[in-house]
C-alpha cells in the first residue's frame, strides 16, 4: 500500500472555473476526510465519509463545494466557480474505524488567479 | 467545541539541543491525540498517536506525552539535527465524534 494518494499536486485556475480534486485513500480504512489549510493555520475540517456515506460538513463547505465518494473507494472534493478565497491546500486522511490514528496525503494546492 | 493552542509559534534551537513542544485543548473527554509533522508546502505526516489510556508514547528521539487531567500534551525531541526542522502539529478529536481539531503549529529551526 503506497498511502494517500492525491491528484494534482498542484492546480492554478482562473476565477469562476470550476476545479475537482482526487483523494485515493488507504485501501482497508473506512473513514475518509477532508481538511482545507491556509498559509499559517493548521487543516480546519471540511467534510468526512465513512464508506460511501457523507456523515458530517463543516459550514465551511459551501453550496459551491461538493465531495462524492463512490462505493467507498475513491473521493472527489469539487469547488465550483472558484473564488481567490478558495486558495489554500486541500488535504485528504483516511482512517480505519478500529484505529482512529489518521494518514494523510501529500495535498493539493490550489491557486486561483 | 474543541480548542486546541500550541506554544511556542516558532522556536530556533542550535543543533544537538533537547527541546519540549507543547499542546493544549480544552476538551478533556478525547479518546487520542495525534501529533503530526510539516514541511513547507508538504501534507502532514503522522509521528505519534496517544491513545487515552497511554500516558506516553515513543518513536525514536520523539517522545509525546498526555495529560488528559490538565488537557495537555508535550512532543520531546532528543538530539535535536538539522533534519528535525518543520512545523509541528498537535490534533485533538472533537467530543462525540473523530473530526480533529488542530493547533496553528510550532515551526522548529534547528540550527546546524
Amino acid at each position: 500500500d503506497t498511502g494517500v494518494s492525491q491528484n494534482p499536486r498542484h492546480k492554478i485556475t482562473k476565477r469562476g472555473q470550476n476545479v475537482t480534486f482526487r483523494c485515493d485513500p488507504i485501501s482497508e480504512h473506512n473513514r475518509l476526510y477532508w481538511y482545507r489549510q491556509t498559509l499559517g493555520q493548521g487543516p480546519e475540517f471540511l467534510t468526512y465519509f465513512q464508506n460511501e456515506a457523507q456523515l458530517e460538513k463543516s459550514r465551511l463547505l459551501s453550496d459551491r463545494f461538493s465531495a462524492e465518494r463512490p462505493k467507498g473507494s475513491f473521493s472527489t472534493l469539487e469547488i465550483q466557480r472558484t473564488e481567490q478565497g478558495d486558495s489554500a491546500m486541500y488535504l485528504c486522511a483516511s482512517s480505519h474505524r478500529d484505529n482512529y490514528g489518521y494518514t494523510f496525503g501529500s495535498g493539493t494546492r490550489l491557486t486561483v488567479v | 467545541k474543541q480548542e486546541v493552542t500550541q506554544i511556542p509559534a516558532a522556536l530556533s534551537v542550535p543543533e544537538g539541543e533537547n527541546l519540549v513542544l507543547n499542546c493544549s485543548f480544552t476538551d478533556s473527554a478525547i479518546y487520542n491525540l495525534q501529533w503530526f509533522r510539516q514541511d513547507p508546502g508538504k501534507g502532514l505526516t503522522s509521528l505519534l498517536l496517544i491513545q487515552s489510556s497511554q500516558r506516553e508514547q515513543t518513536s525514536g528521539r520523539l517522545n509525546a506525552s498526555l495529560d488528559k487531567s490538565s488537557g495537555r500534551s508535550t512532543l520531546y525531541i532528543a538530539a535535536s539535527q538539522p533534519g528535525d526542522s518543520a512545523t509541528y502539529l498537535c490534533a485533538a478529536p472533537n467530543f462525540g465524534n473523530e473530526k480533529l481539531t488542530f493547533g496553528t503549529g510550532t515551526r522548529l529551526t534547528i540550527i546546524p
